[in-house]
């Protein structure tokens, strides 16, 4: 079965710091992979999306970037964390199942930048 | 008007109440129609998906699409305290787009 791992849970960081957060998915070839954030009151804001291995697609401009070195790992970067940049944020990817195309989330990163 | 429109409640019931949770949209191009529940801190998970139109159940969910009046439910029967999360809907045209409703929070009183 397919499993999607996220790391760490949660991160505290200051004003200027670089970041990291990694996403690694188990059990599929070729995944779709996705990066959202979900800060409160606002819903979940999908940043990026990626069809394949160095295949990114920016969907707000911002703060950060990402990259897919390997065809199952998705990492989100910043060089320069903002206090605006606070928020959970999710990986997800996506599969044909059962039919249709489904979107499944890893258990999330809350970011708090002080 | 907004894309997607998601009552953010808070709704409360007790226990063995049958809930009602709504959405409604204005693209009629949507085609994939999705119910995720969220505890506190954690992933969405995908509750219920249906492609296009029609019903679907599974045990005591039951999610219903409207195409005509743009309006998607999820009903919860025999509700339990278990069920209190938040519960997202979400909808598009295809994946790389899909929009999420702000969220429903549900709190399940035993």
């Amino acid at each position: 079965s397919q499993t999607i791992h996220q790391w760490p849970a949660t991160l505290v960081q200051p004003v200027g710091s670089p970041l990291s957060l990694e996403c690694t998915v188990e059990g599929t070839s070729n995944p779709n992979l996705y990066w959202y954030r979900q800060a409160a009151g606002r819903g979940l804001q999908l940043l990026f999306y990626s069809v394949g291995i160095g295949q990114i697609s920016s969907e707000v401009p911002q703060n950060l970037s990402a990259s897919r070195p390997q065809d199952r790992q998705f990492i989100l970067s910043s060089k320069k964390l903002l206090l605006s940049d606070s928020g959970f944020y999710l990986c997800a990817w996506s599969a044909a199942v059962g039919g249709g195309e489904k979107l499944f989330f890893g258990s999330g990163t809350q970011l708090s930048v002080l | 008007q907004k894309e997607v429109e998601q009552d953010p409640g808070p709704l409360s019931v007790p226990e063995g109440a049958i809930v009602s949770l709504n959405c409604t949209y204005s693209n009629s191009a949507f085609q994939y129609f999705m119910w995720y529940r969220q505890y506190s801190r954690k992933g969405p998970e995908l509750l219920m998906y249906t492609y296009s139109s029609g019903n679907k159940e599974d045990g005591r969910f039951t999610a219903q699409v409207d195409k005509s009046s743009k309006y998607i439910s999820l009903f919860i029967r025999d509700s339990q305290p278990s069920d209190s999360a938040t519960y997202l809907c979400a909808m598009s045209e295809n994946l790389a787009a899909l929009i999420f409703g702000k969220g429903t929070t549900l709190s399940v009183s035993s």
